[in-house]
């Protein structure tokens, strides 16, 4: 298995564009973890799915911020519109089973100038 | 309080010896915990899990767990120059799994 796949590894873009995060978790995988991680605060859980159903967004900033998961191999993070401040690495991580360990992407790093 | 708590550091450790790294979490409930390691750049990759009180060794690695006291803490025995990264405990409480800041270690020649 290729483990989890994020596209784009880069982004850079202006203020108030929309930008979208996509993530391939590991096949057979039934759970799907969104985190942002900076500097100052670490790594954040945003979001998370079970079986493609969002369980838990209460780390999700603020509304401009979303999250679809419409199967079992593909969810987006959508951030609309964009600003500075959240410029920061996003990982998409997956695991088997309810309290198992997690494997992560490579991240996206996002640079909203 | 956090929920996930760990020294910043950084803990700088001569080669050969043992790191020490602590972490402690608020919730009760929490059921299976992890130590991460991410290099600078790269993406956390794991390193241990343990579910049980006690101690849980994987060659050079020993996580430890005290479920009464709310901690875990990992060692590195013979740490190498190559374990210098930044060690992120994970706690997992149901399907949430919340990372801690993360203990950065430096292991000098």
């Amino acid at each position: 298995d290729a483990g989890v796949i994020q596209s784009p590894r880069h982004e850079v873009t202006e203020m108030g564009q929309e930008v979208t995060l996509r993530c391939k978790p590991i096949s057979g995988h039934d759970y799907l973890f969104w985190y942002r991680q900076t500097m100052m605060r670490g790594l954040e859980l945003l979001i998370y799915f079970n079986n493609n159903v969002p369980i838990d967004d209460s780390g999700m900033p603020e509304d401009r911020f979303s999250a679809k998961m419409p199967n079992a191999s593909f969810s987006t993070l959508k951030i609309q519109p964009s600003e500075p401040r959240d410029s920061a690495v996003y990982f998409c991580a997956s695991s088997p089973k309810r309290g198992a360990k997690a494997f992560f992407g490579q991240g996206t790093r996002l640079t909203v100038v | 309080q956090k929920e996930v708590e760990q020294n910043s550091g950084p803990l700088s450790v001569p080669e050969g010896a043992i790191a020490s790294l602590n972490c402690t979490y608020s919730d009760r409930g929490s059921q299976s915990f992890f130590w991460y390691r991410q290099y600078s750049g790269k993406s956390p990759e794991l390193i241990m899990f343990i579910y049980s009180n006690g101690d849980k060794e994987d060659g050079r690695f020993t996580a430890q767990l005290n479920k009464a006291s709310q901690y875990v803490s990992l060692l590195i025995r013979d740490s190498q120059p190559s374990d210098s990264a930044t060690y992120l405990c994970a706690v997992a409480a149901g399907n949430k799994l919340t990372f801690g800041g993360g203990t950065r270690v430096l292991v000098k020649p």
